[in-house]
């Protein structure tokens, strides 16, 4: 069974620009999380979407989306990036949402300059 | 806001030594799973714990889910070099429905 999948595993943007990181969760799977992780802060939760509905949402700015597919795929787009977005961003499916097993993939690692 | 505090934040030990790291709240959790995250690579899941009181064994790792659901305790016996990551935490809020993480436990095993 193919686990979690995260593309691009590596992006280099300049402020102002705008990203989109893509997740394949495992088959089956319905729920999928976003985080964002840096040594400051820790992992903090961005959004979950389940059967394409974003179903709970972390404290980031609106310049922070993501969406879902029919096949559970899901998106994450920043905005207008800024510096302070650089940082690995990983992605976890789960069967049943945020209080079951998270399934991380390697994450994108993010740098704005 | 739920928060879940980690300590140490940073432990460095000789292979061969015990280590112990605590996840502390003042919020209830309906459950608590523990994530080793190794560089380059995301968290994987350990244990997850789901009755107050509960006392998981993997090999040398002990965990252990306070009576009130609010903490909780890693214990590693004997660590060994391979045990090298970040240890992480999480509990399920029973009120959001989300999962909260700890701030991470870097963990360096010297040989």
């Amino acid at each position: 069974k193919a686990g979690v999948t995260q593309t691009p595993r590596y992006l280099i943007k300049t402020r102002g620009q705008q990203v989109t990181l893509s997740c394949s969760p495992i088959s089956g799977h319905r729920s999928v999380s976003w985080y964002q992780q840096t040594p400051g802060q820790g992992l903090q939760f961005l959004f979950e979407y389940f059967s394409e509905t974003q179903r709970n949402k972390g404290n980031f700015p609106g310049r922070f989306s993501g969406r879902q597919f029919s096949n559970s795929r899901s998106e994450m787009n920043v905005s207008t990036l800024e510096l302070g977005d650089s940082a690995l961003y990983l992605c976890a499916s789960s069967l049943n949402g945020q209080g079951s097993i998270q399934y991380f993939g390697a994450g994108t690692r993010l740098s704005v300059l | 806001t739920q928060l879940l505090e980690q300590s140490p934040q940073f432990l460095s030990i000789q292979e061969g030594e015990n280590l112990t790291v605590y996840c502390n709240s003042s919020s209830v959790f309906s459950s608590l799973q523990w994530y080793r995250q190794e560089p380059g690579e995301g968290p994987v899941l350990l244990v997850t714990v789901v009755t107050g009181g509960e006392v998981k064994k993997l090999k040398r790792l002990t965990f252990q889910f306070g009576d009130a659901r609010k903490d909780s305790s890693l214990h590693i016996t004997a660590a060994q070099t391979g045990d090298t990551g970040l240890y992480l935490c999480a509990g399920a809020s029973s009120n959001t429905g989300k999962l909260i993480f700890g701030q991470g436990t870097t963990l360096q095993v010297k040989p």
